[in-house]
């Protein structure tokens, strides 16, 4: 079954507007990555968050991390085109090296 | 090489065949994945390898898939007696091993998949 749930599974917002995708696990998560897909690509690293309630910005992307490290979010602020493309959040669960789970992903629409 | 490199990039087969899909990790990378995409759908983790080991198979979806790594380097992919719901993007991915300090992990970096469409 799915074991990290991303909302919402698509998106669809006119350049300039902000746009936010959540990540959610049952289970406590070792650390959280984030990737993006753009269409025809193949997922690249965005980012990892490790630390409860830790935040990182890259430009106009921010990444936050819950305080229970169960959830996770990534907000674009003032999107552009060039955001088009599918973000997807991964975590491992417990201390070693394992399987990787990915949230379904939030695919991103930016109107011109 | 500089990235993941999968081969073949498109793969069309006949229902019943069976195909091999090949994936050559980045150098030095010990740990190895594979996903299937299929068209507009999140990443289906089938397996991952830790050096020639595969400590976790339950992705695969049946006993026509398997999977095998030599040499800690380049892994194959094989679907026996395809069918139609097989059709999908195969993607591989590598990574370092996972450091030991705090909770930091290597991230995955990608191939650009192989297309496999089963007719």
């Amino acid at each position: 079954g799915q074991q990290v749930m991303q909302i919402p599974q698509y998106q669809h917002v006119q350049e300039g507007e902000d746009f936010t995708t959540y990540c959610n696990s049952s289970t406590t998560l070792s650390n959280i990555q984030w990737y993006k897909q753009r269409p025809g690509g193949h997922p690249v690293f965005l980012i990892q968050l490790v630390k409860s309630g830790e935040v990182k910005k890259q430009k106009r992307l921010t990444f936050q991390f819950g305080e229970a490290k169960k959830n996770s979010s990534l907000h674009i602020t003032a999107t552009q085109t060039t955001d088009v493309g599918t973000y997807f959040c991964a975590g491992y669960k417990g201390s070693t090296l394992g399987r990787l789970y990915f949230g379904r992903g939030t695919q991103l629409t930016v109107w011109p | 090489g500089a990235g993941v490199s999968q081969s073949p990039s498109n793969k069309v087969t006949e229902k019943g065949k069976d195909v091999e899909l090949r994936c050559d990790p980045i150098s030095g990378h010990t740990a190895l994945y594979w996903y299937r995409q299929s068209l507009g759908q999140g990443l289906e983790f089938l397996i991952y390898f830790q050096g020639n080991s595969a400590p976790d198979k339950s992705g695969l979806p049946s006993d026509r898939f398997s999977a095998e790594r030599t040499g800690g380097s380049v892994s194959t992919l094989t679907i026996q007696r395809t069918q139609q719901e097989d059709s999908a993007v195969y993607l591989c991915a590598s990574s370092l091993v996972r450091l030991i300090t705090g909770a930091e992990n290597s991230p995955l970096h990608f191939g650009n998949g192989t297309r496999l469409t089963v007719t």
